[in-house]
């Protein structure tokens, strides 16, 4: 099985800030990386597919980075709605999440 | 709008079967595969199992292998997910999710979850 780890865990920030989270993978998962977005008491929400494919909907603040075993989830202008949990997953051999990055108000 | 909603949650004992079902709406949905993902209270996110449009291929974590069964029947709309053997560790929140495409294994949509408790 493939272990992701994110850091750091939860990070302090405030609007205006940039913010990057790091996702790192035991093993490669070559491009095959996604971010989601999760609001307490709600799903998560797909952001980013493919390491830097945005999806449909998504502001453009929002942009990922990396291949093989290392990831970076960017946010250039942190905005009040991007308060949230933040997972990566890599998908090249099924399915595994990171553990998770809070991102909270400073 | 694509419309996913989980139903059949509850509290159940130890060792106890449960079925989940996920009804679908606002898209083709032979046309996609579908997931199981849940959510312990206050953790990570954990992969469950996925099915093909089809129906014709579907795999499970390990951590569920032999005791959980992904099915679904593309005509209802619907996803289901039997779980016999339950333990404490399965309680959590489910969610059913549309793949992106027919199985990339990316989740481009959630349903609201329905929440299992394992407990004597």
């Amino acid at each position: 099985d493939i272990q992701m780890t994110q850091s750091p865990s939860t990070l302090s920030a405030s609007v205006g800030d940039r913010v990057t989270i790091t996702c790192r993978a035991s093993q490669s998962v070559i491009i095959w990386l996604a971010w989601y977005q999760q609001k307490p008491g709600k799903a998560p929400k797909l952001l980013i597919y493919e390491t830097s494919s945005l999806e449909s909907g998504v502001p453009s603040r929002f942009s990922g980075s990396g291949s093989g075993t290392e990831f970076t989830l960017t946010i250039t202008s942190l905005q009040p709605d991007d308060f949230a949990t933040y997972y990566c997953q890599q998908y090249n051999s099924y399915v595994s999440f990171g553990g998770g990055t809070k991102v909270e108000i400073k | 709008e694509v419309h996913l909603v989980e139903s059949g949650g509850g509290v159940i004992q130890p060792g106890g079967s449960l079925r989940l079902s996920c009804a679908a709406s606002g898209f083709t949905f032979e046309d996609y595969g579908m997931h199981w993902v849940r959510q312990a209270p206050g953790k990570s996110l954990e992969w469950v199992s996925v099915i093909s449009g089809d129906g014709s291929n579907s795999h499970h974590a390990d951590s569920v292998k032999g005791r959980f069964t992904i099915s679904r029947d593309n005509s209802k709309n619907s996803l289901y997910l039997q779980m016999n053997s339950l333990r404490s560790e399965d309680t959590a929140l489910y969610y059913c999710a549309k793949d992106i495409s027919q199985t990339t294994l990316v989740m481009g949509y959630w349903g609201q979850g329905t929440l299992v408790t394992v407990s004597s």
